[in-house]
C-alpha cells in the first residue's frame, strides 16, 4: 500500500531564506507526483507536476525534484516571502491508467516571518 | 482560464439528512475525482469517473454515491449524514494522464 510522508510537519523561517520541503513515498511505481499549496480552509493549488520519467520541474522560485528509485521528492523554495506561508502537500498518482487517484502526504505547514 | 467549479461552497445539514454536492470540471477535461478532507487531515480519495463511467473507488461509504453526467459535470450524493461526514469535499478534474486541478471545495457541516 502506497504511503506518503512529509518532513518536517511544520517549518518557520525568516523572510529571504531558501528552504527545502521533503516528501517520501513507499512504492516507487508512481505515474507522477504533484506539489500543492493549501491556505487555511481553502482549496488546493497545483504548484508543480513531475512525471515519473522526469527528474525535476521549475516554476519561478519553486523547483521540485524527483528520485523515483529512492522514493523521494523535494520542493525547493528560493528567497521565501511571507506570502509563501501555507501548507504544502505532495501527492503521488498511483496506477498506470488515466484514472489514477492521488495519495497525499500530511503536508508541511510553512510560516515565513517578515 | 476556467477552473473547476463546485457548488454549494458551504452546506449545513442535520444528522440523517441528505446532501448533494456538484462539480463542474474544466472544459474538455474527461476525468473527475472526488476527495474528502477532514479537519487537520490530508485529502482522501473517494471516487473517480472517466468519460462518464466510474473508474476507481476509494474509501467511499456505502451511504455515498456519485455519477458523471453527459455534460461531464458530476454529483456526489450523501445520505444518512453522520457527524463524522463534516469535512471539505474537493472535486478535481484532469485530461488523460495529466495534472489534476482542484476546485475550491464544499465545506459540509453536519449538526
Amino acid at each position: 500500500k502506497q504511503e506518503v510522508t512529509q518532513i518536517p510537519a511544520a517549518l518557520s523561517v525568516p523572510e529571504g531564506e531558501n528552504l527545502v520541503l521533503n516528501c517520501s513515498f513507499t512504492d516507487s511505481a508512481i505515474y507522477n507526483l504533484q506539489w500543492f499549496r493549501q491556505d487555511p480552509g481553502k482549496g488546493l493549488t497545483s504548484l508543480l507536476l513531475i512525471q515519473s520519467s522526469q527528474r525535476e520541474q521549475t516554476s519561478g522560485r519553486l523547483n521540485a525534484s524527483l528520485d523515483k528509485s529512492s522514493g523521494r521528492s523535494t520542493l525547493y523554495i528560493a528567497a521565501s516571502q511571507p506570502g509563501d506561508s501555507a501548507t504544502y502537500l505532495c501527492a503521488v498518482r498511483v496506477g498506470s491508467s488515466n484514472t489514477g487517484k492521488l495519495i497525499f502526504g500530511q503536508g508541511t505547514t510553512l510560516q515565513v516571518k517578515p | 482560464a476556467a477552473g473547476v467549479i463546485q457548488s454549494p461552497r458551504h452546506l449545513i445539514k442535520e444528522k440523517r439528512e441528505t446532501a448533494t454536492l456538484k462539480c463542474y470540471p474544466i472544459p474538455r477535461h474527461d476525468t473527475v475525482y472526488w476527495y474528502q478532507q477532514g479537519p487537520g487531515q490530508d485529502p482522501q480519495f473517494l471516487i473517480s469517473f472517466y468519460e462518464k463511467m466510474q473508474s476507481d473507488k476509494g474509501s467511499i461509504p456505502d451511504r455515498f454515491s456519485a455519477q458523471q453526467f453527459s455534460d461531464y459535470h458530476s454529483e456526489l450524493n450523501m445520505s444518512s449524514l453522520e457527524l463524522g461526514d463534516s469535512a471539505l469535499y474537493f472535486c478535481a478534474s484532469s485530461l488523460w494522464g495529466g495534472e489534476q486541478f482542484f476546485g475550491p471545495g464544499t465545506r459540509l457541516t453536519v449538526l
